[in-house]
């Protein structure tokens, strides 16, 4: 099984600023995920990112509020950009590979607060 | 497109009883399907999975599930209740048709233990 570490673990912000996230994997993994946790709430997929390319957004996300990177297979980060209070949620990193039925290993969260 | 259903929001059982969370899945094909426990400010924790071959699967903490196609349902159950066991439950399935890997959500069902 993959261990995933983020950075931070969580972060108060003023609405407006932008926060970028860490998702650090301890093995190469094909697949990288972000999901967003609002409160009280389950877990909706933000994008599929991508190694070398752009990320796949599903619908209601666009890259311009969540742009991702994902420079090599063990490293991806999310920014949430121009936060507003509506934005305050746990944001989770998950990996998978595909040898692994989809089974996705996820990582302990960021949650965000923005005031 | 691909959903899950988690009957009950909250469940309440006394410490030593049969836990029983419900889990139901919409698909002509038969998904790839999870089960994640998330304790409080915890990332999420994979129990189980069903992939293929035997219904019945075992996870971890005394936890099993059981896949039924004719019934379109995956319920979690453990036959006695630790109090160890209160936190949030979620169902998941990868949908292998589409050949999509990121997992779709249930709504989640909280588990309190009473003493």
């Amino acid at each position: 099984s993959a261990v995933i570490s983020q950075k931070p673990s969580r972060d108060i912000c003023q609405r407006g600023t932008s926060l970028t996230i860490q998702c650090q994997v301890d093995s190469q993994v094909t697949m990288m995920f972000w999901y967003r946790q609002q409160p009280g709430q389950s877990l909706t997929l933000i994008a599929t990112a991508n190694q070398g390319s752009e990320a796949t957004y599903e619908s209601g996300f666009v890259i311009d509020k969540f742009p991702i990177s994902r420079p090599n297979l063990t490293f991806s980060t999310l920014t949430v950009s121009n936060m507003s209070p509506e934005d305050s949620s746990i944001y989770l990193c998950s990996a998978a590979d595909r040898s692994s039925y989809n089974e996705q290993f996820f990582g302990p969260g960021t949650r965000l607060t923005v005031l | 497109a691909q959903s899950v259903t988690q009957l009950g929001s909250h469940v309440s059982v006394s410490e030593g009883a049969l836990v029983l969370l419900r889990c139901n899945y919409s698909s002509s094909v038969p998904p790839y399907l999870f089960w994640y426990v998330q304790y409080p400010n915890q990332g999420l924790q994979l129990l189980l999975k069903y992939t293929t071959g035997a219904t019945l699967v075992k996870g971890i903490n005394g936890f099993e599930a059981e896949f039924k196609k004719s019934e379109t349902s995956f319920h979690l159950t453990k036959p006695s209740a630790h109090m160890s066991d209160a936190a949030e439950y979620f169902c998941a399935v990868s949908d292998i048709a589409t050949g999509r890997r990121a997992l779709t959500f249930g709504s989640g069902t909280r588990l309190q233990v009473q003493p």
